[in-house]
């Protein structure tokens, strides 16, 4: 079993539509949640960052922790085509650590169309 | 200004050709990692390395060989290539605050 999973999609939704991203994962030892989007031919970058349980919104995007289900999201309001990526979330078990490692779900891969 | 940037970007050779990929960044970071995407997407960790000091070495080949002559530095040396190592090498590197990764724009390796 993996340690972190989440669906690949294909997602396509209609612009201004409200995008839900979800990943479970099975080791409760971490503590760490990163949303990272990699666009096409691009490397992945930081999205949202999350520390244990809880929400965090930065504008458009609003991350969701729930520690006792071991469930994460990420919800993307008013979506636009410029949304159109892969989402892949990530968590760590490291505290403030360089040593750390992050556990990658696979990617769910968003269209929106216009 | 690029912050991490690795070359090259595009990488197409023959089976059993020894190639090398390299990695800089100037963020001023102390560790850099090797990731290895496969065709669906899945990112796996390869490579750590925290101030030129090998911490992580997953199950990787031993055909693959990383080298960090500074911090500043990653590079990645492949000998044999094999048709199973198609797929796009990224680096990235880390402030150290709980996982935040900083990426390079990856190099595309297509075994032939």
């Amino acid at each position: 079993q993996k340690e972190v999973e989440q669906d690949p999609g294909p997602l396509s939704v209609p612009e201004g539509a409200i995008v839900s991203l979800n990943c479970t994962y099975s080791n409760s030892a971490f503590q760490y949640f990163m949303w990272y989007r990699q666009y096409s031919r691009k490397g992945p970058e930081l999205l949202m960052y999350t520390y244990s349980s809880g929400n965090k919104e930065d504008g458009r995007f609003t991350a969701q922790v729930d520690k006792s289900s071991k469930y994460i999201s990420l919800f993307i309001r008013d979506s636009q085509p410029s949304d159109s990526a892969t989402y892949l979330c990530a968590m760590s078990d490291q505290a403030g650590s360089t040593l750390g490692r992050l556990y990658f779900g696979r990617g769910t891969q968003l269209t929106v169309w216009p | 200004d690029t912050a991490v940037s690795q070359t090259p970007k595009y990488l197409v050779t023959q089976m059993g050709n020894d190639k090398s990929i390299k990695c800089e960044q100037n963020l001023g970071h102390d560790t850099m990692y090797w990731y290895k995407q496969d065709s669906k997407k899945f990112l796996k960790i390869m490579f750590s390395y925290n101030n030129k000091e090998l911490i992580i070495n997953e199950t990787v080949p031993n055909r693959f060989s990383p080298k960090s002559p500074d911090k500043a530095h990653l590079n990645l040396h492949i000998n044999s290539l094999e048709l199973g190592d198609s797929a796009v090498y990224f680096c990235a590197s880390t402030p150290g605050t709980g996982g935040k990764l900083f990426f390079g724009s990856g190099t595309q390796l297509s075994v032939l």
